[in-house]
């Protein structure tokens, strides 16, 4: 199956201090998605980039697909920004994703 | 849009007894629905694929008479966790993907089943 790897396992911030997540993956995929798991384990859907750039706010996310990697970017980090942030990928004739191991963030006040 | 919820939310059981989960898309009719656990500090790990009115396709080293999946509708799908035992205390999310299109999952908010 496909691995995925995230790195960093942890990050530790002041707050304020911008912030980048990366996940690589080893296999060609359709679908790849950054999550945010609250503290009461929701998980909150920040993209679907199977490719390309894309902007919410204080974050983005860019996939380049031909290289296996995606990376996430966090801006102005906020406190509430603290959590663990997954990135799934998959492939379409699988429908299923893979999780990596996840970044576990920390913003400091 | 894209709401999947979840049933619920914590339960307790006591050992040897099963229990049900339910996971239901509110606004769109899900052809698949997965399910993942998820021990403390550590990732989702894909249990099962349910597909609406078939048998589910479980993944290696998940016990299928243990996890039960039934898919019976395009909005519903039950995860029931058979003759519990503390080792099976997890978190269980669900997530479906829509019958519209696309490899987008929907992920519900998770439950907490405590086995004592």
């Amino acid at each position: 199956g496909i691995q995925v790897e995230q790195s960093p396992p942890d990050l530790i911030l002041q707050e304020g201090a911008n912030s980048t997540l990366r996940c690589n993956f080893s296999d060609s995929v359709n679908n790849l998605q950054w999550f945010h798991q609250n503290p009461w384990g929701q998980l909150i859907n920040l993209f679907y980039i199977p490719s390309g750039t894309k902007q919410n706010g204080r974050l983005s996310a860019t996939t380049v697909a031909t290289e296996r990697y995606s990376l996430l970017y966090i801006s102005s980090s906020q406190t509430t920004d603290s959590g663990v942030y997954f990135c799934a990928v998959g492939k379409a004739n699988a429908g299923k994703s893979t999780f990596g191991d996840g970044t576990t963030l920390t913003v400091k006040p | 849009g894209a709401v999947v919820s979840q049933h619920p939310s914590r339960v307790i059981c006591k050992s040897g007894t099963s229990v049900k989960i339910e996971c239901r898309s509110l606004d769109f009719q899900a052809t698949t629905m997965f399910w993942y656990r998820q021990f403390p500090k550590q990732s989702l790990m894909l249990m099962a694929t349910s597909n609406e009115g078939s048998k589910a396709t479980y993944e290696q080293g998940v016990e299928k008479d243990k996890f039960l999946i039934n898919h019976a509708s395009l909005t519903l799908s039950t995860l029931t966790v058979t003759s519990a035992h503390p080792e099976d205390s997890s978190f269980y999310i669900c997530s479906a993907l829509s019958i519209a299109g696309g490899y987008e999952q929907y992920f519900g908010p998770g439950t907490r089943l405590t086995v004592t």
